[in-house]
């Protein structure tokens, strides 16, 4: 299985910040064939199920604000929120679709002070 | 819009069989793929398995041969069914659409399991 780690764990920070955080997988999600990073980013807010933000590492899904950028390429990839929102309060989850089983990280848990 | 409801009980004893209901609406289930993941406490996501537009299924292997994922497309309906559970199945199942890339979820089920 792909293992999939994710850091930091929690990150508190202010509205207006802006905020990265990190998610390394233990092989390469790049398929050769298609040319694409078989990572996607999922943001749960508290009571809710998770959404969808961003596929292919780096493609938003629409409606998504353009503040959240996805980036990086074969096994380290980054979430950005450009400036934090007092909404944007939620776990961040990264999940790779390159192999099966599909697997998760453990998530990000971002607390606006 | 597609939209997927969770039904199921909230509480289920230990060696039983654990059953939940996905139910679709707004696309029909004989397109596409239909996910079960669960989320522990502690919030480790799991990936169960899928059932596919044909009636196709995977499984994650590490849930062996206690998984079976089913479907009733005059319902529009696909099932979870779990077996010999114990206290490490207590988490929140939710099901969504979609093979790999999982674009709807429905709102999810706590599931608790003790004696």
């Amino acid at each position: 299985d792909i293992v999939m780690t994710q850091s930091p764990s929690s990150l508190a920070v202010s509205a207006g910040d802006k905020v990265t955080m990190s998610c390394k997988s233990s092989q390469s999600l790049l398929s050769s064939e298609y040319q694409g990073n078989y990572l996607s980013w999922f943001q749960q807010k508290p009571g809710q199920s998770p959404k969808l933000l961003i596929s292919l590492a780096s493609t938003r899904e629409t409606g998504v604000p353009d503040r959240f950028i996805g980036s990086g390429s074969g096994t380290d990839f980054t979430l950005t929120i450009s400036s934090v929102q007092a909404e944007d309060l939620a776990v961040y989850y990264c999940e790779q679709y390159y192999s099966y089983p599909l697997t998760f990280g453990s998530g990000t848990k971002l607390e606006i002070k | 819009e597609v939209q997927l409801q969770e039904s199921g009980p909230g509480l289920v004893k230990p060696s039983q069989s654990l059953s939940l209901t996905c139910s679709v609406t707004g696309y029909s289930i004989t397109s596409n793929y239909w996910g079960w993941i669960r989320k522990f406490p502690g919030n480790k996501m799991e990936w169960m398995g899928y059932i596919s537009y044909s009636g196709s299924t995977s499984y994650n292997p590490s849930l062996k041969s206690r998984i079976s994922i089913t479907r009733d497309t005059s319902k529009n309906q696909f099932f979870l069914q779990l077996n010999s559970v114990t206290t490490e199945d207590t988490a929140t199942y939710y099901c969504a659409r979609s093979l790999t890339i999982f674009d709807y979820w429905g709102q999810g089920v706590m599931v608790t399991v003790s004696s």
